[in-house]
């Protein structure tokens, strides 16, 4: 078990809705990624939060937004959900700086209805 | 850009040895392997950080050619524990910042008794 939680682990929104998914970072890690998981791909890039600032951003679109708390949680928030918002929300910590491994949260299995 | 893994899939009896491969059409300063189990998050295995780096970890062990831009990942004398999806991530940014990955596209392992 890596020590990094995300809630909820299952959401069904509605297609227009706002949804707001949560991340708690392991001990002593100061960088939060979020990945978006389609089924039977592997998981993309949606951004990164370091010092509570956005760090890096993958190719997703503005209504995927974020924040990073001062204890280094973080939120990732989706607005305006389509249907093909429908994927498993996976938060990864880790330290600054590269090379340094990532650790994965259970992630969130959202569906868009 | 996303790296290429190969194979999509292969079955193992147990016992037998395994290579996947992950090659990539930009320079590479790091590649980073995980596997991820069905309905499960992804699980750090190993981080290449130099050109011809090699590391091994149990009888998984992986190598890194930074002139081929690619990475490949031995799996010997296959367990059942082995089976699940592997992926490959290399860094998203030129400098390798952060850890801001690129996954490929995962290799579906199925070790059988």
């Amino acid at each position: 078990e890596t020590g990094v939680t995300q809630s909820p682990t299952h959401l069904i929104k509605t297609r227009g809705q706002q949804v707001t998914l949560r991340c708690s970072s392991q001990s002593g890690h100061n960088t939060v990624s979020w990945y978006q998981q389609a089924l039977g791909q592997g998981p993309q890039f949606i951004f990164q939060y370091y010092r509570e600032e956005e760090n890096g951003r993958g190719n997703f679109p503005p209504r995927f937004s974020g924040l990073q708390f001062p204890n280094y949680s973080s939120e990732l928030n989706v607005n305006a959900l389509e249907l093909d918002d429908s994927a498993l929300y996976l938060c990864a910590s880790s330290l600054a700086g590269g090379g340094t491994e990532a650790f994965f949260g259970q992630g969130t299995r959202l569906t868009v209805v | 850009q996303q790296p290429v893994q190969s194979p999509q899939a292969v079955i193992l009896r147990e016992g037998e040895d395994a290579v996947i491969n992950c090659s990539s059409s930009k320079a590479l300063y790091s590649v980073h392997w995980y596997r991820q189990k069905h309905g499960e998050a992804p699980v750090f295995l190993m981080i290449l950080l130099k050109g011809g780096e090699q590391k091994g970890h149990d009888k998984i062990s992986a190598s890194f050619n930074e002139k081929k831009q690619q990475s490949s990942l031995y799996l010997t004398a296959s367990q059942l524990s082995y089976s699940g999806t592997y992926f490959c991530g290399t860094p998203t940014t030129d400098n390798n910042a952060g850890n801001m990955l690129t996954f490929g596209g995962g290799t579906r392992l199925m070790v059988k008794p």
